[in-house]
């Protein structure tokens, strides 16, 4: 399997603030790496796909970037409505995995 | 507009066999790239990616999980099943299935609501 490891596992941050989550993975996956925000009670949902393209519907206060084995998701200004927890997921191998998940919080 | 849902019982016993059916509309599974796939969350953890089914019917299977799931399609009804045998308490989770898009770095681009399932004698 290709393991997926996030970090950090947790974050406090302020509401206008610049937040950075990481993501990588044990071997090479190119660009095939895709991000989701998961609210309590809630489905996840699709924000970044292909490491750094933004899904339809998603603010641009999200981007993602990285290739191979390291990526990373940013907001530029965090605002209230993204607390939550953050998923990255692998789609290069057909066994797909995800990452053990980013708790953001309101400091 | 595509949408998933997910139905199934909410209590199992332990060493039964579960079966969750995935109700969906607003796309094909004969659509070329086109697959459902099964997606788990225990009480306060982490996604767990568990099966993949596509439209040429070409299934895919979390290693850790391969011997116990099964995941069939019925394209007439629209409707993608996952069966799971010998059940435990430990497999007590929300249960997601999700549309895979045919490009977009086949990526989960749609979830259904989900439907939580308890394991207990």
């Amino acid at each position: 399997d290709i393991q997926m490891t996030q970090s950090p596992f947790s974050l406090s941050a302020s509401v206008g603030d610049r937040v950075t989550i990481t993501c990588r993975a044990s071997q090479g996956i190119t660009t095939y790496l895709n991000w989701y925000q998961q609210k309590p009670g809630k489905a996840p949902n699709l924000l970044i796909y292909g490491a750094s393209s933004l899904q339809s519907g998603v603010p641009s206060r999200f981007s993602g970037s990285g290739s191979g084995t390291d990526f990373t998701l940013t907001i530029s200004s965090v605002q209230p409505e993204d607390f939550a927890t953050y998923y990255c997921q692998q789609s290069y191998s057909s066994l797909y995995t995800f990452g053990q998940g980013t708790k953001l919080e309101i400091k | 507009q595509i949408t998933l849902k997910e139905s199934g019982p909410s209590l199992v016993k332990p060493t039964q066999t579960l079966t969750l059916t995935c109700t969906f509309s607003g796309f094909s599974l004969i659509t070329n790239g086109v697959g459902v796939g099964w997606i788990r969350q225990p009480p306060g953890e982490a996604l767990e990616w568990l099966a993949l089914i596509y439209w040429d019917d070409d299934k895919r299977y979390s290693p850790s999980l391969r011997s116990r799931l099964t995941i069939t399609k019925d394209t007439s009804k629209n409707q993608v099943v996952l069966t799971m045998t010998n059940v435990d308490p430990v497999d007590t989770a929300t249960y997601y299935c999700a549309h895979r898009h045919p490009s977009h770095s086949s990526t989960f681009d749609i979830w259904g609501q989900g439907t939580m399932v308890t394991v207990s004698s």
